[in-house]
């Protein structure tokens, strides 16, 4: 247990949709990151929070945006779903913003857009 | 550009038989880490090293060991006597110190199928 929570596990939800995906992470960690995993793009950076803070964005669309609050949760959103947009979807903490710290990775929300 | 090559997508063993991963990254950066994670079946993706790009020592915990050189850009990982609990895909990543804010960028993954 890495102790970086995702909810939910699993969402089932239909194209144009939008839903909302939940990460707390470790006890003390500041950063928060996003990933997205597909079978055809692999794993794929997405955002990072710092403290509250966007830090970096990687391959995120502009349907998809995030935040983090100030108790440190941070919450995707994903907008006008399409079907490819299936996917697993990581959220990973680190202690810092510090570059090249361990990332301890959440157990995932399986996406699935019908 | 940065990149993370993983060039084995499968490779199947028979329990008890060493492996060998391999990772071969490119960096334009000077400092740089790299990292391993294991995903099991189950799905989560698992810490497994670190290593920053000053220290090249090979590390070794239990039954696996790390080499890394960075004379010819790879960072392989070894299993001996594997287990069909090793069973998983293995990614290796890279963090650049300059040009990226943390982030990982991770190589397609080495599926392992250990069979008894």
């Amino acid at each position: 247990d890495s102790g970086v929570t995702q909810t939910p596990k699993h969402l089932i939800t239909a194209t144009g949709q939008r839903v909302t995906l939940r990460c707390s992470p470790r006890s003390g960690d500041l950063s928060v990151y996003w990933y997205q995993q597909s079978l055809d793009q692999g794993l794929q950076f997405l955002i990072h929070y710092y403290n509250g803070e966007e830090r970096a964005k990687g391959n995120i669309l502009e349907r998809f945006s995030a935040q983090q609050f100030p108790d440190l949760h941070s919450e995707l959103n994903l907008s006008s779903l399409e079907l490819g947009d299936s996917a697993l979807y990581f959220c990973a903490s680190s202690a810092t913003g510090v570059r090249g710290n361990e990332q301890f990775f959440g157990p995932g929300t399986r996406l699935t857009v019908l | 550009a940065q990149k993370v090559t993983q060039a084995q997508t499968e490779i199947s063993v028979v329990e008890k038989e060493d492996v060998t991963l391999d990772c071969v990254y490119e960096t334009r950066d000077t400092t740089y880490y790299l990292f391993w994670y294991k995903q099991p079946p189950s799905g989560e993706l698992v810490f497994l090293i670190r290593r920053n790009s000053f220290d090249e020592q090979n590390e070794i915990s239990g039954r696996y060991s790390w080499n890394f050189q960075k004379s010819t850009s790879s960072f392989n990982f070894t299993i001996t006597a594997s287990q069909v609990v090793d069973s998983a895909v293995y990614f290796c990543a890279l963090s650049e110190a300059q040009r990226s804010q943390g982030n990982l960028i991770f190589g397609k993954g080495t599926k392992l199928s250990v069979k008894p």
